[in-house]
């Protein structure tokens, strides 16, 4: 059964304060490792995805990197407006299996 | 706004009641997925479209719910008798098909049900 656990549940970073945020998977037969950001009351908004191994992705102040069994989202230099609840997600079919996410709260 | 688009954003209902949601995905995308969103938890998968194909159910998927793609375009998840349990956010989201780059998986901002 595909498992994905996310760690911490929760972080709290000042503004500057750079970290990185860890994406914990077994699957059988990965179809990609999703990294998405979900702001309070609204839908899930994709950030990137990672196919294999050694794989990296960069978005601004994001950057995803993969093993073959865990992924990382660093965080370099966040803001306040970096607030919010990233989720990791895995396809091993067509559904994706998220993680509970981890809650980022950057303050100023 | 080319996006995915939900309807209602909220929904109050009395127990017992049914409920109706509705999801226009993005237009070229032929895969539709529905999922559901309870406080401090991932989203979980309900259902899979492709085009008007119901391919795939989860075993959350009571016989209380349905969902219908007429034509393969937009989607509706009905919910008869809802109970307490079922209040959560229902998100739909929409993908192209096709290769692993293609299916990436686009939300909507959700249905926030609340049964009382």
């Amino acid at each position: 059964e595909d498992q994905v656990t996310q760690s911490p549940e929760a972080l709290r970073l000042q503004e500057g304060e750079s970290s990185s945020l860890n994406c914990s998977y077994t699957v059988s037969g990965l179809r990609g490792l999703f990294w998405y950001r979900q702001d309070p009351g609204k839908g899930p908004e994709f950030l990137f995805t990672l196919y294999s191994a050694g794989e990296e992705k960069e978005k601004e102040r994001l950057k995803a990197t993969i093993t073959k069994k865990e992924s990382f989202l660093h965080i370099t230099a966040p803001k306040p407006e970096d607030s919010a609840t990233y989720l990791c997600a895995v396809g091993s079919g067509y559904a994706l299996n998220f993680g509970k996410g981890t809650s980022l709260l950057v303050t100023p | 706004d080319t996006g995915v688009s939900q309807n209602p954003r909220h929904k109050i209902t009395k127990r017992g009641q049914n409920v109706t949601f509705r999801c226009d995905p993005i237009s070229e995308h032929n895969r539709l997925y529905w999922y559901r969103q309870t406080l401090g938890q991932g989203p979980e998968f309900l259902t899979y479209f492709q085009n008007e194909a119901q391919l795939e159910k989860s075993r959350l998927l009571s016989d209380r719910f349905s969902a219908e793609r007429p034509k393969g375009s937009f989607s509706t998840l009905e919910i008869q008798r809802t109970e307490q349990g079922d209040s959560a956010m229902y998100l739909c989201a929409s993908s192209l098909g096709g290769g692993l780059a293609k299916n990436i998986q686009y939300f909507g901002a959700g249905t926030r049900l609340s049964v009382l």
